[in-house]
């Protein structure tokens, strides 16, 4: 079955604590994103990445670093967490850069203390 | 930055009626893509428009696209409980290569 995958689905940190949120697809696509949904702001991108190695910021990437060493994998890592990235994180994927259809993971409803 | 604008923000409607939502966008676009979102979950995408078609249908669905007014609606016919959800427009700009543009969607309710 073709999917992203997100891991964790939820999580409850505290401020400072490095966490790492895992994004898989296994549908061969060469363009990945994250993005983040807050009420009353929609989703708004994060970081996206065209191919391996190949990454590059987003809207609000301020807080966040990415990876893509390997074309499934494309984990996002909050090295010092604060409050203010409590959010929703989706990571999506499509097939070339995003003019087509998105596919999107169910979601990681991330809380920081 | 939000390119797409919804409206309304909040629908609610009886099933079997059809429910109408509208985008509004600022720039030039390639495309033009709705998405629907049930509560908390990921985002699905619904269908596709590109900038020189008006019209587009897929089942219950049906979208336009007026490029010269920079708006596009979503109309879904004879509406049932399980179309409630949250549904989004999202621009592929002609100007960036780099991502969809999400406005901050509407959340139909449908009741019995």
């Amino acid at each position: 079955e073709a999917q992203v995958t997100q891991n964790p689905r939820y999580l409850i940190t505290v401020t400072g604590k490095k966490l790492t949120v895992t994004c898989s697809q296994n549908m061969n696509h060469e363009y990945m994103s994250w993005y983040r949904q807050d009420p009353g702001l929609g989703l708004r991108q994060i970081y996206y990445s065209m191919n391996v190695e190949v990454t590059d910021k987003g809207d609000v990437p301020e807080g966040y670093k990415v990876s893509r060493k390997e074309k499934r994998n494309f984990p996002l890592i909050l090295e010092s967490p604060s409050p203010n990235q409590t959010s929703l994180y989706f990571c999506a994927s499509s097939f070339l850069r995003p003019g087509g259809e998105l596919f999107f993971g169910e979601g990681s409803r991330l809380t920081v203390l | 930055s939000q390119q797409g604008e919804e409206d309304p923000q909040a629908l609610s409607i009886q099933e079997g009626e059809n429910a109408t939502m509208n985008c509004s966008y600022k720039t030039s676009i390639n495309n033009l893509q709705w998405y629907r979102q049930n509560s908390g979950r990921g985002l699905v995408h619904l269908i596709l428009i590109r900038s020189n078609e008006r019209e587009k249908h897929s089942g219950r669905l049906r979208v336009t696209l007026d490029t010269s007014k920079k708006s596009s609606s979503l109309l879904i016919t004879a509406s049932r409980a399980a179309d409630t959800a949250s549904y989004f427009c999202a621009t592929d700009d002609s100007g960036t290569a780099s991502k969809l543009t999400f406005g901050t969607g509407t959340r139909l309710q449908v009741t019995l």
